[in-house]
């Protein structure tokens, strides 16, 4: 079965501080992992992917994502924050179903990311 | 590229009447198309996949008389809430992906936030 936690719900950083927002996943299968961001009321927008490459993977606006599978996690980082990085954050992972190539994503329950000036 | 467009943004519409919910890749073709709800303040929540020329896969718990899914070209995917009622309200998001893929990334639209007064 596949499984996302994201273990905080709620964080809050001062502008120019680090960003950490932690993520585990649990997979039957070699999983591909992707993070989203979602400003209020607007869709998804990729912020970066695992896919079995390189396991410190960069994405946009400044932000990295390390997998480490013995530790099952994910987690979500960049050194410096912004006022404008501030929205909903998702751990997405994603397998081959059993039997099946439909690429079903599973999401985890969010991570609001508040900026302080 | 890789852009998914919804349309509409918003609808408002009364109890009992129907609305289309219109979702197209503009730069490829997507074999693919997801449909997701997402309740305030909560993570999105699939209701059903369909693939281009052929019947949706509805998720537990969703009733395909309700919510129907018509994925007629590689291009379009149309949700129909049908006999709408209040509880029907939110915020509905559909992705694509393209086909074939050796990856299960998805591009997301920006959603329609369904209202039924």
């Amino acid at each position: 079965a596949q499984s996302v936690t994201q273990l905080d719900s709620h964080v809050s950083v001062s502008e120019g501080t680090p960003v950490l927002l932690r993520c585990n996943y649990s997979s039957s299968y070699s999983p591909s992992l992707f993070w989203y961001v979602q400003h209020p009321n607007k869709g998804l927008q990729l912020l970066l992917k695992y896919t079995s490459a390189a396991t410190l993977v960069k994405g946009i606006n400044g932000f990295e994502a390390e997998f480490k599978k013995s530790e099952t996690s994910f987690h979500l980082t960049k050194p410096s924050a912004h006022m404008s990085d501030a929205a909903e954050y998702f751990c997405v992972v994603s397998v081959s179903d059993r039997g099946s190539t439909l690429g079903r994503l599973y999401f985890g329950r969010g991570t609001q990311l508040t900026v302080w000036p | 590229g890789a852009v998914v467009s919804q349309h509409p943004s918003r609808v408002i519409c009364k109890s009992g009447t129907s609305v289309k919910i219109e979702c197209r890749s503009l730069d490829f073709q997507a074999t693919t198309m997801f449909w997701y709800r997402q309740f305030p303040k909560k993570s999105l929540m699939l209701m059903a996949t369909s693939n281009e020329g052929s019947k949706a896969t509805y998720e537990q718990g969703v009733e395909k008389d309700k919510f129907l899914i018509n994925h007629a070209s590689l291009t379009l995917s149309t949700l129909t809430v049908t006999s709408a009622h209040p509880e029907d309200s939110s915020f509905y998001i559909c992705s694509a992906r393209p086909g074939p893929t050796l990856t299960y990334e998805q591009y997301f639209g920006p959603g329609t936030r369904l209202t039924v007064t």
